[in-house]
This record gives C-alpha cells, sequence and structure tokens, in this order.
C-alpha cells in the first residue's frame, strides 16, 4: 500500500522568508509524486511533479521540491513567500511499476499563512 | 475555461435521497478519476475510468454509489439513499493517458445531508 504523510497540520511563515512544507512517503518501487494547492471552495490545482531525473523539479509560482530517495521525503519550498501564497498544500504519491494502481494518494494537507 | 467542470457545486438534500453528479473533464483526456473530500483531509480516491471502461474502485464505493462514463466522455457519479457520512466535496478530476501525467482537478460538487 501506498501512503503519504505531511507532518505539519499548520506553517506559519513571514512574507519574503523561505518556505518548507514537508511531505515524506512510502509506496513499492520508484514513486511519481506531486504537490498541489488547494483554495478555499476550490478544487486542487497542480503545482509540480517529480517523474525521473534531477532532484530538484521547479514548478509553477516559484515553487519546488527537492526528491531525496533516502528519506523517502519531497518537501516543497520557495525561497521568498508571498501573503498569496496562503493556501492548503497536499502532497500526493503514486507508484510508478506497471500494474500498480493509478489513482494518487494524498496526505491530509498542510495549511500555510504567509504574515505579512 | 477548459478546465475540468462539475456541476452542480452545491446540493443539500435530505436523508434517504438520490443524488447524482455530473463531471465533464477537460477534452483530450482519457482517463478520469472521482475522490471524495472531507474537511481537514486529503481527497480519498474511489473510482478511476480509461475511456468508457470503469478500471479501478475502491472499497469506499459502497453498493449505493455507482459512477458511468457512457461514451468516455462525461461521467455521472450517482449516490443512492443518501447517509449522514455521504457529506463531503466530491473531486473529479481528468489526466492524459500516460501515468505520469498530473490530474487536473475540478472545483467539486458540495454535499450536505440534512
Amino acid at each position: 500500500a501506498q501512503s503519504v504523510a505531511q507532518p505539519e497540520d499548520q506553517v506559519n511563515v513571514a512574507e519574503g522568508n523561505p518556505l518548507t512544507v514537508k511531505c515524506t512517503y512510502s509506496v513499492s518501487g520508484n514513486p511519481y509524486l506531486f504537490w498541489y494547492v488547494q483554495y478555499p471552495n476550490r478544487g486542487l490545482q497542480f503545482l509540480l511533479k517529480y517523474i525521473t531525473g534531477d532532484n530538484l523539479v521547479k514548478g509553477s509560482y516559484g515553487f519546488e521540491a527537492e526528491f531525496n530517495k533516502s528519506q523517502t521525503s519531497f518537501h516543497l519550498k520557495k525561497p521568498s513567500a508571498l501573503v498569496s501564497d496562503s493556501a492548503l498544500y497536499f502532497c500526493a504519491v503514486r507508484a510508478s511499476l506497471i500494474g500498480s494502481a493509478r489513482q494518487l494518494t494524498f496526505g491530509s494537507g498542510t495549511q500555510l499563512t504567509v504574515l505579512p | 475555461d477548459t478546465g475540468v467542470s462539475q456541476d452542480p457545486r452545491h446540493k443539500i438534500t435530505k436523508r434517504g435521497q438520490n443524488v447524482t453528479f455530473r463531471c465533464d473533464p477537460i477534452s483530450e483526456h482519457n482517463r478520469l478519476y472521482w475522490y471524495r473530500q472531507t474537511l481537514g483531509q486529503g481527497p480519498e480516491f474511489l473510482t478511476y475510468f480509461q475511456n468508457e471502461a470503469q478500471l479501478e474502485k475502491s472499497r469506499l464505493l459502497s453498493d449505493r454509489f455507482s459512477a458511468e462514463r457512457p461514451k468516455g466522455s462525461f461521467s455521472t457519479l450517482e449516490i443512492q439513499r443518501t447517509e449522514q457520512g455521504d457529506s463531503a466535496m466530491y473531486l473529479c478530476a481528468s489526466s492524459l493517458g500516460t501515468s505520469n501525467q498530473p490530474q487536473h482537478f475540478g472545483d467539486g460538487t458540495r454535499l450536505s445531508i440534512l
């Protein structure tokens, strides 16, 4: 079975400071990893993905994430936070093995608040 | 707007009634997914279609739930004899037919059971 842990329910950061939202995963074989953001009463919006290759992945709105296979982590980062980044962030995983389940398994989410 | 469209956005109904939700995926996407999201949780997988074929179903999908995608385009999710525990946001997502492609989500249908 595959699973995702987001250990922090809430992350607060001052505007202009760097931010990190943590994610660890468990999956059989190599993972496909994704980050999504959700604003109130809206669906999930895709930010970035790791499939293979470079461990540092760049995505939308200045976000990036670092894949660490030995620590089974995929932390989301941004060098300088904006107030408009305040939202709910979800990490998701699925296995890359042929024949494995195609659905994503999501973490429970991290509420990011950027303080002006 | 060519994103994933869901209808209705909100549904309030009495316990025991049947409800049906519709999802229109991005036109070139052949994969379609239904998820359920409750407050404070991430989305949980319900079912998945590749074209018109329903290929996977979660154990969360009790026999009161049924989903269809008759022509491989739009999909419907029906809940019969609704219960209080069915109150949630129902999300639809679609993707291209390769496994490493991201899923694109609609804004969901929020179901409230009175």
